[in-house]
């Protein structure tokens, strides 16, 4: 089944530490973003991939660094510069041609404890 | 900046009810328009895309139109269910600087009771 596949779905961090939050997606698309979800917020942009190899900041990149070497993932990592972690992490794809369709994963909650 | 505004945040309404969710953006740069529906502690599911030169789409209960001129979209849900109780929200699809930007509204909470 084509899809995107986050991984974990929770996670728990420790303070000071970097973690990783995956992203993977066999639909061929072009396009990756990563968001955060606050209780009771709409999604923000953290950082988003038109191509392999390239990325732009999104409204608020503080604080986590992503990649893109291969297609079918986009790794983010919440860096200790981060103050405020605790979120809702979404990450999603689209064929990247402009006016297609975006779609998300389930979604990973990371806890700082 | 493109900015999204969802009204009303949240909706309570009774089983049967046709209803309507608003949308706004600043910027009518766009290409596209998206509705998405999230249940809780869930990803987001696509509902309906409308490109920038379409008026509106259709998909069973659920109509949505663009007004890309007055930056402006309205999703129409006929004859509600407890079902569709979860968030929606909307999402503009950037052009010009900010070319392939996804930007989102805060969500509007719809309640149906039975």
């Amino acid at each position: 089944d084509g899809g995107i596949t986050q991984s974990p779905k929770y996670l728990f961090r420790k303070e000071g530490q970097n973690v990783t939050l995956s992203c993977e997606q066999n639909l061929n698309h072009d396009a990756m973003y990563w968001y955060r979800q606050d209780p009771g917020q709409g999604l923000r942009l953290i950082y988003y991939s038109q191509i392999v190899n390239d990325f732009q900041k999104g409204d608020i990149a503080e604080g986590y660094s992503v990649s893109r070497e291969k297609k079918e993932s986009f790794p983010l990592t919440v860096t200790s510069a981060q103050k405020n972690p605790t979120a809702f992490y979404l990450c999603a794809s689209s064929k990247g041609i402009k006016g297609t369709e975006a779609f998300f994963g389930q979604g990973t909650r990371l806890t700082v404890v | 900046k493109q900015e999204v505004t969802q009204i009303p945040a949240a909706l309570s309404v009774p089983e049967g009810e046709n209803l309507v969710l608003n949308c706004s953006f600043t910027d009518s740069a766009i290409y596209n328009l998206q509705w998405f529906r999230q249940d809780p502690g869930k990803g987001l599911t696509s509902l309906l895309l409308i490109q920038s030169s379409q008026r509106e789409q259709t998909s069973g209960r659920l109509n949505a139109s663009l007004d890309k001129s007055s930056g402006r979209s309205t999703l129409y849900i006929a004859a509600s269910q407890p079902g569709d109780s979860a968030t929606y929200l909307c999402a503009v699809y950037a052009g010009g600087t900010s070319y392939g930007k996804l930007t989102f509204g805060q969500g509007t909470i719809l309640t149906v009771h039975p």
